[in-house]
């Protein structure tokens, strides 16, 4: 099963910090989650991954449950930039084929 | 910042005609991916590629579609005989290594196919 489930959309204030929600119950123990964003018909842009341990990098942090059934990207000072589609991924094993969902379309608003 | 390449940015085409996209993927990665999306649809994966095979492809990638790395750098995809359906931005992504959580790939901006 390689779906995850993540809200349609969401708005944040400029400035504030977003809180993208990404439910993985179905998990196993040798999959990451992954975060990519498109930006308008852009190409997906990496953000972020993780196994079980939260993380950090200069664009986000990824905060994974303890049971590891779900996650949540911040951004912690969200922009008008950041106005994307958000996608949470389970990487597909050793296959490297990456599936996509509908994702979250973000909305930040001045 | 090394990024992957794609060319042309559009391309428009009749139908029934051949297409070539090409991709310069980023140039220590080893593992090349093609993806598309039609207007207003998720992104679906088309094929993976290794070592000058086919590691994986969808139902999508049929015998119209194939894929080549012609020398160090390119990574090409062509469509046969394109069909109206086949219109749709296609992405390269490549990845240094295969696995999960080494696998991160890096997408290139995409080449939007108009198939008229």
């Amino acid at each position: 099963d390689a779906k995850t489930t993540q809200p349609p959309s969401m708005d944040c204030a400029e400035g504030r910090a977003a809180n993208l929600p990404c439910n993985h119950s179905t998990i196993s123990g040798n999959e990451y989650v992954y975060w990519y964003r498109q930006i308008h018909s852009q190409g997906p842009q990496y953000i972020i991954h993780g196994l079980k341990n939260n993380e950090t990098n200069e664009m986000a942090s990824l905060i994974i449950t303890e049971d590891r059934k779900s996650s949540t990207l911040i951004l912690p000072h969200a922009t008008l930039r950041d106005t994307a589609v958000y996608y949470c991924i389970k990487a597909q094993g050793n296959t490297g084929k990456l599936i996509f969902g509908q994702g979250t379309t973000l909305q930040v608003k001045p | 910042e090394p990024e992957v390449t794609q060319t042309p940015s559009h391309q428009v085409t009749q139908m029934g005609q051949e297409v070539i996209l090409r991709c310069v993927p980023i140039s220590n990665h080893l593992y090349f991916y093609w993806y598309r999306q039609i207007l207003g649809q998720k992104v679906e994966f088309l094929v993976s590629f290794y070592n000058n095979e086919i590691s994986e492809k969808s139902e999508i990638f049929d015998d119209q579609f194939s894929v080549e790395r012609p020398d160090g750098s390119n990574f090409t995809l062509k469509i046969r005989s394109t069909k109206l359906e086949d219109s749709a931005m296609y992405f390269c992504a490549s990845s240094e290594e295969r696995g999960s959580g080494t696998d991160t790939q890096y997408f290139g901006p995409g080449t939007r196919l108009t198939v008229l």
